[in-house]
């Protein structure tokens, strides 16, 4: 499979505990995104790879969530201290300088 | 900021109906304009595009115009099927500064085709 990978599929984890995604883009590209989708919403910016730059960062990424692509390659999706309006569906895509964006399938949280 | 404002759902037509899902968009400059779709289970998967004014997009039987007097880029098909019942997502890309380009996605809109 050559298209965007997310891990894990599914994380239940109970609030304040800590969880991590991860994102394994389409090999040769170089920017990445990750979105944040909550049921009846459409996708919502979180933050923005250039290779292992970090560019942009959307105010909904709380103190609380850190990302990093460490490699330009993949990329991770850390949240602490989980609360439960972090359950949503994470989503990461990746794209070439110019061109579509593919999507994962995403990692979808659940914080009881 | 940058918006989309998509019809809500959910939308229910028979098989062979004519489908029309509404997209305005506000946005400073000239951004593209897309339409996802997310089928049941699945990843977001780009149905089409339009990067300038007047341009049409179109895949499996879908269209969309570019319209900017009326900054619009509205969803069509002339004859549904069952298995085009998915999640319709409009959005726009726009340049954010810093070399950062972003996508801003309506709520999206539920079709659902029956036999």
């Amino acid at each position: 499979d050559t298209g965007v990978s997310q891990d894990p599929r599914h994380k239940i984890t109970k609030r304040g505990q800590n969880v991590t995604f991860r994102c394994d883009p389409i090999s040769e590209h170089n920017r990445l995104y990750w979105y944040r989708q909550t049921l009846g919403q459409g996708p919502e910016f979180l933050t923005y790879f250039q290779n292992e730059a970090q560019l942009e960062k959307s105010r909904l990424l709380s103190d609380r969530f850190s990302a990093e692509r460490p490699k330009g390659s993949f990329s991770t999706l850390e949240i602490q201290r989980t609360e439960q309006g972090d359950s949503a569906m994470y989503l990461c895509a990746s794209r070439e300088e110019t061109g579509e964006l593919f999507f994962g399938e995403g990692s979808r949280l659940t914080v009881l | 900021g940058d918006s989309v404002t998509q019809m809500e759902g959910p939308v229910t037509l028979s098989e062979e109906a004519f489908l029309t899902i509404n997209c305005t968009y506000t946005a400073t400059g000239y951004p593209s304009l897309f339409w996802y779709v997310q089928y049941p289970g699945e990843g977001l998967q780009l149905l089409l595009k339009a990067t300038k004014a007047d341009d049409k997009g179109s895949n499996k039987g879908f269209e969309a115009t570019y319209r900017k007097e009326t900054t619009s880029f509205h969803l069509e098909k002339g004859s549904v099927q069952v298995s085009d019942s998915a999640v319709y997502f409009c959005a726009l890309l726009s340049y954010s500064g810093a070399g950062s380009y972003q996508l801003t996605f309506g709520k999206g809109t539920k079709l659902s085709v029956i036999p």
